[in-house]
């Protein structure tokens, strides 16, 4: 199917596991991006990629690794995972600058 | 700090009524304005948007009123109705594939 997936849909973890959150796009769009959204803070840009092995951190990266080795791929890894980071995360991606956004149905990420 | 500041966080609308949801930015370099819709359990989707050389953008029930010199723009949705029902976040870019977001707004629309 063609369009931006995100998996999983929902995820608890303890605190101080590793967590990856996985983005796929079938566009080959070379920009993607990962926001998270909380409640009184909209969404948040944490990292964004240009294209293959090009990433590049966003206004809230502390805590996330990401990494984008195939264009269609662009996975969030929480390295250590705080009660902070209980939030939902939204990955998208564009071709036509910031008209030209698309974003997954997002994954509920809940840190106990 | 948030580069764009909405306002209201949340509005209740009679179907039929005029909902409206306002914004205000600092970067006088930002230059495209877009409103975006959000359904629970779904990703933001492009609604409308605007580019600061023109002052007004209308499709459909939807329109933007943007003003450069107060650095304000506003989304207008009229007559109303309760399929739109859903949270409305305005954003910022300037030159780049980048998006500031406003902290969104949750319109209720009752029947």
């Amino acid at each position: 199917d063609a369009g931006i997936t995100q998996s999983p849909r929902y995820k608890i973890t303890e605190t101080g596991r590793q967590v990856t959150l996985m983005c796929h796009q079938t566009w080959s769009h070379s920009y993607m991006f990962w926001y998270r959204q909380d409640l009184g803070h909209g969404l948040r840009l944490i990292y964004y990629s240009a294209a293959a092995d090009i990433t590049d951190k966003g206004e809230v990266p502390d805590g996330y690794v990401v990494s984008r080795s195939k264009t269609e791929n662009f996975p969030l890894t929480l390295e250590s995972a705080t009660r902070s980071q209980t939030s939902v995360y939204f990955c998208a991606s564009s071709e036509a600058g910031p008209r030209g956004y698309t974003f997954g149905s997002g994954t509920r990420l809940t840190v106990v | 700090q948030q580069q764009v500041k909405q306002s209201p966080q949340s509005l209740i609308v009679q179907k039929g009524g005029i909902s409206i949801i306002n914004c205000a930015y600092e970067n006088t370099a930002f230059d495209y304005f877009p409103w975006y819709q959000q359904f629970p359990g779904k990703g933001p989707a492009l609604l409308i948007a605007i580019r600061p050389d023109v002052s007004e953008k209308k499709e459909g029930r939807f329109t933007i009123s943007f003003n450069k010199s107060a650095k304000q723009f506003s989304l207008h949705i009229m007559d109303s109705q309760p399929g739109d029902s859903a949270t409305y976040f305005c954003a910022a870019s300037f030159n780049d594939y980048k998006l500031s977001f406003g902290a969104g707004t949750t319109v209720t629309v009752r029947a």
